[in-house]
């Protein structure tokens, strides 16, 4: 089945170290997002990228990059510049064309420690 | 890029019909509508989308009036698994759009009791 896959589902980090979230899709997806979610509240748009090596920063980029050296692969590395990272992360994908909805992971929980 | 405003949470019984409505004043010509639906420590699920007029799929039907400034998503005879959040987001879908991404609002807690 197609679909996005986050790892790991639950991720510990001590404060000071970087960190890398997982995103796979094999939808065959052109673009895709990274959001953030914290409690109570919607989400928030950290980097997207809709095409292989090309990304931009989106409303909260600080603290954190991405790649995208695949069409398949856009990982999220939380920085230890991120002062506040404890949050919910979702990864996205979309195809490239009119009337799309996105299609989203299960999520990956970050907690600092 | 257009912003939503739809309530912060609505209450229902099981078997009634559920009327979300999101106000979207600014909405741009290119943009559709689109409602999604998000469980707890899940990522949303796609519902519906639209552009004009009304939409109807197997869970639920979007109405959009002519002026396109606000959108009503309909869930017919809800159930205790329809409790969850639901966003309302417009955008650009056009490839190579202005947008061409999507902004989240707080979206509307629905609460379905027995």
């Amino acid at each position: 089945d197609g679909g996005i896959t986050q790892s790991p589902k639950y991720l510990f980090r001590k404060e000071g170290q970087n960190v890398t979230l997982s995103c796979e899709q094999n939808l065959n997806h052109d673009a895709m997002y990274w959001y953030r979610q914290d409690p109570g509240q919607g989400l928030r748009l950290i980097y997207y990228s809709q095409i292989v090596n090309d990304f931009q920063k989106g409303d909260i980029a600080e603290g954190y990059s991405v790649s995208r050296e695949k069409k398949e692969s856009f990982p999220l590395t939380v920085t230890s510049a991120q002062k506040n990272p404890t949050a919910f992360y979702l990864c996205a994908s979309r195809p490239t064309g009119l009337g799309y909805g996105y299609t989203f992971g299960s999520g990956t929980r970050l907690t600092v420690v | 890029l257009a912003k939503t405003t739809q309530p912060i949470s609505m209450d229902s019984y099981e078997g009634q019909e559920v009327n979300i409505t999101c106000s979207h004043n600014n909405i741009a010509t290119n943009d559709y509508i689109t409602w999604y639906q998000q469980f707890p420590s899940q990522g949303p699920r796609f519902i519906i989308q639209g552009y004009k007029t009304k939409v109807t799929n197997e869970v639920a039907s979007l109405f959009i009036p002519a002026d396109r400034k606000s959108s009503t998503l309909s869930l017919p005879r809800v159930s205790l698994s329809d409790t969850a959040v639901y966003y309302c987001l417009v955008g650009d879908m056009e490839p190579g759009g202005a947008t061409n991404k999507l902004i989240f609002g707080t979206g509307t807690l629905l609460a379905v009791q027995p």
